[in-house]
């Protein structure tokens, strides 16, 4: 099992351009989510799926987008990428049906800087 | 929602010392307590986790301990060595409708030899 992959690792953006963050996993997890990670910020919550179809907003939302058309992936869409994107994000899954009390397998960040 | 306290933000202990990190939480109907931890540059990945009906657990050097009526809950790392040297995270998370893990901000954990 691979696990979380998170693709690209490295990323610099433009203010305004657009792009996609990929998070895969291998596991037949039904949650995933996505995190971004600021120093002093601990982890946020952008956005998160229970199942294929499902999606919700966690605690800062704008300017993210995502979509979650099989159990495998969740990639998460910067429409119009702002300075105050600079993050690490993080994507996360964990088991069916127990992610409220089950761990979160976390993948390995995908470090942006928007310039 | 969920509010998660964690302190101290960072915290340095001679090898060998022990170190307590505390975090409380505001939601009484929270029952599930993951800690984190952090290298640099690293992912989180998961050390011990605790549940409501427990009051505390151990795995070798570290302990967590979890008070639900003042609604917090603390990591204990005995023995301290330099490889614990990390950002640790803890969590909470109601067992109600689709919530998910609130964190808190992190304690830095340096062990000096």
């Amino acid at each position: 099992n691979a696990g979380v992959t998170q693709t690209p690792k490295f990323q610099v953006l433009k203010t305004g351009q657009s792009m996609t963050l990929q998070c895969a996993q291998d596991m037949n997890h039904e949650y995933m989510s996505w995190y971004r990670q600021d120093p002093g910020m601990g982890l946020r919550l952008i956005h998160y799926s229970v199942g294929a179809g499902i999606t919700d907003q966690g605690e800062v939302p704008n300017g993210y987008n995502v979509s979650r058309s099989t159990t495998e992936d969740f990639p998460l869409r910067l429409l119009s990428a702002a300075p105050s994107q600079t993050s690490v994000y993080f994507c996360a899954s964990s088991p069916t049906g127990a992610f409220r009390s089950a761990p979160l397998h976390f993948g390995n960040g995908t470090r942006l800087t928007v310039t | 929602g969920e509010n998660v306290e964690q302190h101290p933000s960072t915290l340095s202990v001679q090898e060998g010392d022990s170190a307590v990190i505390k975090c409380t939480y505001s939601d009484s109907a929270s029952n599930y307590f993951p800690w984190y931890k952090q290298e640099l540059g690293k992912r989180p990945q998961l050390i011990i986790d605790i549940r409501s009906n427990v009051g505390e657990k151990k795995d070798q050097r570290i302990a967590v301990t979890l008070n639900k009526t003042a609604k917090h809950f603390s990591l204990h790392i005995t023995e301290t060595q330099p490889e614990d040297s990390a950002v640790y995270f803890c969590a909470a998370t109601p067992n109600s409708g689709y919530s998910t893990l609130t964190f808190g901000k992190g304690t830095m954990l340096l062990v000096s030899p």
